[in-house]
C-alpha cells in the first residue's frame, strides 16, 4: 500500500539559510499534518491543511510557512534558519470522513549548522 | 503542560510475556486515542486506536483499554515479541471543529529481551 512520501529525508543547511520540506500524502488522503520532533522529544503539531485550506495552526513559529497545493502536496517552508530548528519533521495524513488514523511519513532530518 | 502523558520512560519485558504500557492525559475534550510505534530514524507507525466512547478495542496481539473516569488508557501487547522492542507513543486528537491535531505523550521504550 501506498504511504506518505517526503523528501528530502536529510538535509544540512547554514544558519540563517532557508529550507524546503515536501509531503506527498497517501492516495485521496485530503488532510496534511506536519509535526516537528527535536531529540528525545516527542512529536509537536505544527500547522495542518484540509482540502486546501489551512486547518488548525500549532507552534509553528511566524519563519516558517506551508501550503497545500491542488494535487494534495503540502510543502513547508521554513527560512532565516536557527540551530535550534534543527529536528525530525513529519508529515501524516489522513482522509477526514472515512478514519481518525494518522499515517506519517518517515521524516526529513534537518540539521542546521 | 503535559496534556498527555506517558510517566515510564522505558519498561523491559521478556519474550512472550505481557507488555502494559500506560498514558494518562488531562483534556476531556479529547474523543480519540491513539498508539504509534516508532523505531530510530523513520516517522510513527500507526497500531491502534479507540474511540472515546468505547472502553477496549482489539487488534491481534494489541489490545487497548481506555478507562474515562480516570481519563487513562493501556496498551497490552501479548504474547510479546524481541521485533516490538521500540518507543511507543500515546497520542489523543480533541474534538469538534478542524482540531483534528494530535497531542503526543512523551513515549515509552519497550525492550522486548529474548
Amino acid at each position: 500500500a501506498a504511504g506518505v512520501i517526503q523528501s528530502p529525508r536529510h538535509l544540512i543547511k547554514e544558519k540563517r539559510e532557508t529550507a524546503t520540506l515536501k509531503c506527498y500524502p497517501i492516495p485521496r488522503h485530503d488532510t496534511v499534518y506536519w509535526y516537528q520532533q527535536g531529540p528525545g522529544q516527542d512529536p509537536q503539531f505544527l500547522i495542518s491543511f484540509y482540502e486546501k485550506m489551512q486547518s488548525d495552526k500549532g507552534s509553528i513559529p511566524d519563519r516558517f510557512s506551508a501550503q497545500q497545493f491542488s494535487d494534495y502536496h503540502s510543502e513547508l517552508n521554513m527560512s532565516s534558519l536557527e540551530l535550534g530548528d534543527s529536528a525530525l519533521y513529519f508529515c501524516a495524513s489522513s482522509h477526514q470522513t472515512l478514519s481518525y488514523e494518522q499515517y506519517f511519513g518517515p521524516g526529513t532530518r534537518l540539521t542546521v549548522t | 503542560d503535559q496534556q498527555v502523558k506517558q510517566n515510564s520512560p522505558s519498561l523491559s519485558v521478556q519474550e512472550g510475556r505481557i507488555s502494559i504500557l500506560n498514558c494518562d492525559y488531562t483534556n476531556s475534550m479529547f474523543d480519540y486515542f491513539l498508539w504509534y510505534k516508532k523505531y530510530p530514524a523513520e516517522g510513527p507507525t500507526f497500531l491502534i486506536s479507540i474511540s472515546s466512547i468505547k472502553d477496549k478495542n482489539e487488534d491481534g496481539r494489541f489490545t487497548v483499554f481506555l478507562n474515562k473516569s480516570a481519563k487513562h488508557l493501556s496498551l497490552h501487547i501479548v504474547p510479546s515479541q524481541p521485533g516490538d522492542s521500540a518507543v511507543y507513543f500515546c497520542a489523543a486528537r480533541g474534538s469538534g471543529g478542524s482540531n483534528y491535531k494530535l497531542t503526543f505523550g512523551k513515549g515509552t521504550l519497550l525492550t522486548v529481551n529474548p
